[in-house]
């Protein structure tokens, strides 16, 4: 039971360079979020899925593009990024409204 | 949607002192999330409060919500070294918005051994 996966770990892209990074739940969890966190900021949501085949915009979704792809994953796509984007991105699941399980999270560098 | 002030920013202690941050919205909350964030780490769940001033405990840990449930207090006593981390608080939307958390900057812990 690996709970929640991401990948890669850490990646370094040029600006306007396009990524996908993944997320896998293995909890049979409905509900599927992906955050961003900044020194100081806290966690800011960027998009979620409620349920499979649904997926909704958070506080931060410009830049970023979603797919749930079926119950288990989750992927967030930045399609030409910036420096702006540099930043660490979690990926979280939960049982409708009951606590959140984290990824260990992507680093990503924008330069 | 929903905005939650967290305080402090910092904090630092001496091993042994207590801990407390403080969760404050303007706002009347349906519930209140804690997690907790090592150094390098992801947010782990600590606990959900939901009634009115209502006191949970988890070892050296207390929770409380406000009898008003418009703030929250997280307050560790005797801390160790392995209290170290960012605490936050986190609040669930209403109607729409009832899937989306939304999580205070976090209060960052250091304890002086």
């Amino acid at each position: 039971n690996a709970g929640v996966t991401q990948t890669p770990k850490f990646q370094v892209l040029k600006t306007g360079q396009s990524m996908t990074l993944q997320c896998a739940q293995d909890m049979n969890h409905n509900s599927m979020y992906w955050y961003r966190q900044d020194p100081g900021m806290g966690l800011r949501l960027i998009y979620y899925s409620a349920s499979e085949g649904t997926t909704d915009k958070g506080e931060v979704p410009n830049g970023y593009n979603v797919s749930r792809l079926n119950k288990r994953e989750f992927s967030l796509r930045l399609e030409s990024a910036a420096p702006s984007q540099t930043s660490v991105y979690f990926c979280a699941s939960s049982l409708r409204f009951y606590e959140q399980y984290f990824g260990p999270g992507t680093r990503l560098t924008v330069t | 949607g929903q905005q939650v002030m967290q305080i402090p920013q910092y904090q630092h202690v001496q091993e042994g002192e207590d801990f407390t941050t403080y969760c404050n919205s303007s706002t009347t909350l349906s519930n209140i999330q804690w997690y907790k964030q090592r150094p390098g780490g992801h947010p782990v769940f600590l606990i959900q409060l939901v009634k009115s001033g209502e006191v949970k405990k988890q070892k050296r840990l207390t929770f409380q919500f406000g009898e008003a449930k418009k703030n929250s207090s997280l307050h560790i006593t005797a801390t160790q070294t392995t209290d170290v981390g960012t605490y936050f608080c986190a609040v669930r939307g209403s109607g729409a918005g009832s899937y989306q958390l939304t999580f205070g900057k976090g209060t960052k812990l250091s304890v002086i051994p």
